[in-house]
Order: structure tokens, then C-alpha cells, then sequence
């Protein structure tokens, strides 16, 4: 069984730019969960999806967005990138709103230039 | 607030035993969990608890007291390959959906 794949494993952008980050859930999971670990810290949280809708939404500002599709991928937007973005981008897959755990993939690298 | 707080770097010597120890000030809690994360690898998961007590797992024990917002991560037997980030997060319920509010990560270093 394939795990949470998340692609593309490492980005370099500019500031300003525009950057969409993807994942694929584990099979039969419909819930997705984005975080960010910026280096040395621990994950935060930034989204959770759910059945194809928002269900929870960290402290980040309105320049992350995201979405889920039918087939239960998610896709993470993030506008106008800051060099503050630099960090790491994980998924979290569950097969609901998190009661029986999560499954992480191996995450975006993303560093901002 | 929500907070965690956890050792940042610790020393342990291979064959040995080390403790982790986590404090959490959360509202919602909802479970706690310990994940363990290699550099720049995903967080993998350890341990999960909801109640009191400890659960036990091979070379693997956590602890946790909901009164006193307190959790330990117990490693026995430690191996070179135990080096890693340990992560100690809490399930927090708010809102009408649960998320993961994580600590900084202990660096721990096993040396022969």
C-alpha cells in the first residue's frame, strides 16, 4: 500500500512568487491535514480537509489557501511568498477528522529566495 | 494559550535508557501523541495516549497524567539509529475538529 505522497519533494522560489504544494492521502482516507515546520521548531498546524471541505484553519494569513479534490488529494497554495515561508510542508493523512491518528508523508522542502 | 514544552537537546549513551519528558498547557485535549522525525523526514509515529497510565511498545514506553498536563516518552535499549527529533503533540478538539499542536522537538543524540 502506497503511504502519503506529497510532491515535489524540494522547491526553490522567489519572493512574491506563487507555489502550489500537492498530496495524495493513503487509500480510503478522506481527511488531510497541512502543516509547516520551519526549522528547529516543531509542525504547525494550517489546514484540515474533510470530505472535500475546509474544517479547520490555523493562524496563517490569507496568502495560504487550499482545496481538496473527489479523489480525496489535496492541493496547498501559498501567494506572494516571503523569505519567511522557508520551511518544511508536511500532509497529514487520516481516515477522519483524526480520531485514529495520522499518517504523515515525507513533506515539501520549500525555500524562498 | 496553547502550549508544549519539551526538552531541546539531550545526550544518551547507546544500550542505555533515556527519558523524554513533556508539559502541556492545552484546552481541548483530546490525546497525546509521539512521533519520532529523522532531518528532514517525516514525523513517524511512536506512541499514542488518551488516558492515564503507560503504554507500553517494544523498546518504547509513554506515560501520561492529565491532571498534572504532563507526558513521558521512555526509550530502553537505546541503538545508534534512536538519534533522531522526538516530537510530543496534543490532539486538541475545538472548533468541531481535532488538530495536532506540537512541541519544539527534543534532539536526541545516542553516542556509543
Amino acid at each position: 500500500d502506497a503511504g502519503v505522497t506529497q510532491s515535489p519533494t524540494h522547491l526553490i522560489k522567489t519572493r512574491g512568487q506563487q507555489v502550489t504544494l500537492r498530496c495524495s492521502p493513503i487509500s480510503g482516507h478522506k481527511s488531510v491535514s497541512w502543516y509547516q515546520q520551519v526549522l528547529g521548531q516543531g509542525p504547525q498546524f494550517i489546514f484540515q480537509y474533510y470530505e472535500k471541505e475546509e474544517r479547520g484553519r490555523g493562524n496563517f494569513p490569507d496568502r495560504f489557501s487550499a482545496r481538496q479534490f473527489p479523489n480525496y488529494s489535496s492541493e496547498l497554495n501559498v501567494n506572494a511568498l516571503l523569505l519567511g515561508d522557508s520551511a518544511l510542508y508536511l500532509c497529514a493523512s487520516s481516515p477522519d477528522m483524526g480520531e485514529y491518528g495520522y499518517t504523515f508523508g515525507s513533506g515539501t522542502r520549500l525555500t524562498v529566495v | 494559550g496553547q502550549n508544549i514544552d519539551q526538552p531541546t537537546e539531550m545526550t544518551a549513551t547507546e544500550g542505555a535508557i533515556v527519558q523524554i519528558n513533556c508539559t502541556y498547557q492545552t484546552s481541548g485535549f483530546n490525546g497525546l501523541f509521539w512521533y519520532q522525525q529523522h532531518a528532514g523526514e517525516a514525523p513517524t509515529f511512536l506512541s499514542y495516549n488518551v488516558l492515564d497510565g503507560l503504554e507500553e511498545k517494544g523498546r518504547f514506553s509513554s506515560f501520561l497524567s492529565r491532571s498534572k498536563g504532563y507526558s513521558y516518552l521512555l526509550l530502553k535499549e537505546l541503538q545508534m539509529k534512536d538519534s533522531a527529533s522526538y516530537l510530543c503533540a496534543v490532539r486538541a478538539f475545538s472548533g468541531g475538529y481535532n488538530k495536532l499542536i506540537f512541541g519544539a522537538g527534543t534532539r536526541l543524540a545516542v553516542h556509543p
